[in-house]
Formats: structure tokens, sequence, C-alpha cells
């Protein structure tokens, strides 16, 4: 079966700090990976995508990065964290026209 | 870019009451999700569709393609069933999906 694994669920990091938060997937190759964030009030959106190893894009400029050093690898991160940086991330994977989504993880920047 | 909406934005209902939050997109898609999301942030996906009607349980969601719009229904809700329901789309070839911003629904006993 296709599972997606995020963690941490709940992050609470002081600003200035760095972050990062990884993907893994199970029970597919090479896979779309994304990145998505939700802020307070706001829909989700797409931070990054990547459709294979070491390729990124980029949609929203801003303090973070993605990096994917394994197929199956999605690693979001940060090398200072922004009190703007909290929100809530979500992993998904895109593989013939299905999609899966991780739990998430609620990040509070303190 | 495809926009999606959502109404109502916030729901209350009593327990048992049928309870129907629904979804307008703006482009021709592939498949459409429903999402749910408890308070502590997890998300669970509940249907993934591209036409007709999925049931599941107490949840049911139906798509009408020519319309572009879905609705997700929960018959007999219970104050379990309290939570953000988040619809995102996917368009035909494209790369991302496009979320609406979520409807919350508060089930009171």
């Amino acid at each position: 079966s296709q599972t997606i694994h995020q963690w941490p669920a709940t992050l609470v990091q002081p600003v200035g700090s760095p972050l990062s938060l990884e993907c893994t997937v199970e029970g597919t190759s090479n896979p779309n990976l994304y990145w998505y964030r939700q802020a307070a009030g706001r829909g989700l959106q797409l931070l990054f995508y990547s459709v294979g190893i070491g390729q990124i894009s980029s949609e929203v400029p801003q303090n973070l990065s993605a990096s994917r050093p394994q197929d199956r690898q999605f690693i979001l991160s940060s090398k200072k964290l922004l009190l703007s940086d909290s929100g809530f991330y979500l992993c998904a994977w895109k593989s013939y026209g299905r999609s899966t989504f991780g739990s998430g993880t609620r990040l509070t920047v303190v | 870019k495809n926009e999606v909406e959502q109404s109502p934005q916030n729901l209350t209902a009593q327990e048992g009451e049928f309870i129907t939050i629904n979804c307008s997109y703006s482009v021709g898609i592939s498949a459409l999700h429903w999402l749910q999301q408890h308070p502590g942030g997890g998300i669970v996906s509940l249907f993934m569709l591209s036409s007709g009607k999925k049931k599941h349980g107490r949840l049911i969601a139906t798509i009408n393609i020519q319309e572009k719009h879905s609705s997700l229904h929960i018959t007999a809700s219970h104050p379990r069933d309290s939570a953000v329901y988040i619809c995102a789309v996917s368009g035909a070839g494209s790369y991302q999906l496009t979320f609406g911003k979520g409807t919350k629904l508060s089930v009171i006993p």
C-alpha cells in the first residue's frame, strides 16, 4: 500500500533556530513530492515540489529550503526560523494521478 | 490557475443533524479530495473522487464535473465530527493541488 510518513506532529522552536522536517513515502517510486504550508486563517499554500532526486522547484520565495536526497525522501529546512514561519506544514505526493497526504506538522516559532 | 471556494466557512450544528459542505472550482480537474483536519492539526484524507459519488460510513462525497462543484455530506452528525474540512483539486496535467480555505465544523451535543 502507498503510505507517507511525516514527523514530528508538533514542534516548538525558538526564533533563529534551525529546522528540519522530514517526509518519506512507501509503496511507490519516482513520485512527485510536495511541501505545503497553512498559515493561521489561510488555506494550504504550495511551498516546494520535486519531480525527482535533487530536483526542487520553489513556488514562494522565503526563509525555507527543500531537498530530496533520495527518491522517497523530502526534507524541508531552515537555517534560522522566523516568527512568521509558524504554521501547519503538510507533505504530499502524487503518482499516476493519485495524491496521498502526510498527517502534517504544526510548527510554533517562539 | 484554479480557484477553489468552500462554503460555508464556519458551520455549527446540533448532534444528529445532516450537514453539507460545498466546494466549487473554476477550472477542469482530474481529481478532487476531501480532507479532514482535526484541532491538533493532523490531516486525514477522506475521499478522492473524479466523478459520481463515494460513501464511507456516515460520510458521502459527490461531484458534478459539468458544474465544477462537489459536496461533502455528513449524516447523523456527532461531536467527534468537529474539525476543519478541506477541499483540494488536482488539475489535469497539473503538478500541484489547489486547496480551499476549509470549513470549520462544530457539532454541539
